[in-house]
């Protein structure tokens, strides 16, 4: 089965720039994750969508990032205006749903975003 | 709050050794999950083991076992016989309600022939 897909790979952006992120998960993976790896450390929950309801976005700076799961399927992840210390690897992790053992989460190949 | 510590930023292991990566973690929920995964340096996450916080036996998968002491709240990753694309960065990590990965900052682990 295809895996977790995102894109772009890599984006160099100026700071006060905007940018998005695209994250396809698998199929009929109802739980989308979006999280923040920066360099050196475990990456960091920034949202969790359950089909297109929003379940976590407590860690998320909403002042400037915004994330939507349109149809349950797709989402995207904007940042506007990106700052220095928004420069992180980006990945997106998809599972089935549910708490039992075999809610794995799948991660994409990440995207890495470098501000200037 | 849940919190996870791998107090081990970086560690050596000779081709064909054993090695333990530690993980201690901290949670007053009483079901919740915990993980390994590898992240090579292409950067993809790479699922390797589950243990339940219920299950009465230790986890094995292939060379990876998990050596969970509840009362100690930790959950040790062993590699059996390393190889040299064991090479990479390991991360333990906590699940609860809420199904979100909780993340330690990882050990890196380096394989020498």
């Amino acid at each position: 089965e295809a895996g977790v897909a995102q894109s772009p790979r890599y984006k160099i952006i100026e700071k006060r720039q905007s940018v998005a992120f695209w994250c396809n998960p698998i199929s009929g993976h109802a739980t989308l994750y979006w999280y923040q790896q920066i360099l050196g450390q475990g990456p960091k929950l920034l949202i969790q969508f359950q089909n297109n309801g929003v379940v976590d976005d407590s860690q998320l700076p909403k002042d400037r990032f915004s994330a939507e799961r349109l149809k349950g399927v797709d989402s995207t992840l904007k940042i506007q205006p990106a700052k220095l210390e928004d420069s992180a690897v980006y990945l997106c992790a998809s599972s089935l749903g549910g708490s039992g053992k075999y809610n794995e989460q799948f991660f994409g190949p990440g995207t890495r975003l470098t501000v200037l | 709050a849940q919190k996870i510590t791998q107090t081990q930023p970086g560690m050596f292991v000779q081709e064909k050794e054993a090695v333990t990566l530690d993980c201690t973690y901290d949670t007053s929920d009483q079901s919740y999950g915990l993980f390994w995964y590898k992240q090579p340096s292409s950067g993809e996450m790479i699922f390797l083991i589950y243990q339940g916080s219920y299950d009465e036996q230790n986890a094995t998968e292939g060379r990876y076992s998990l050596n969970f002491q509840k009362a100690r709240k930790s959950a040790n990753l062993v590699i059996s016989a390393s190889q040299l694309g064991d090479s990479a960065m390991y991360f333990c990590a906590m699940r609860s309600y809420g199904y979100a990965l909780n993340f330690g900052k990882g050990t890196s682990l380096l394989v020498t022939p």
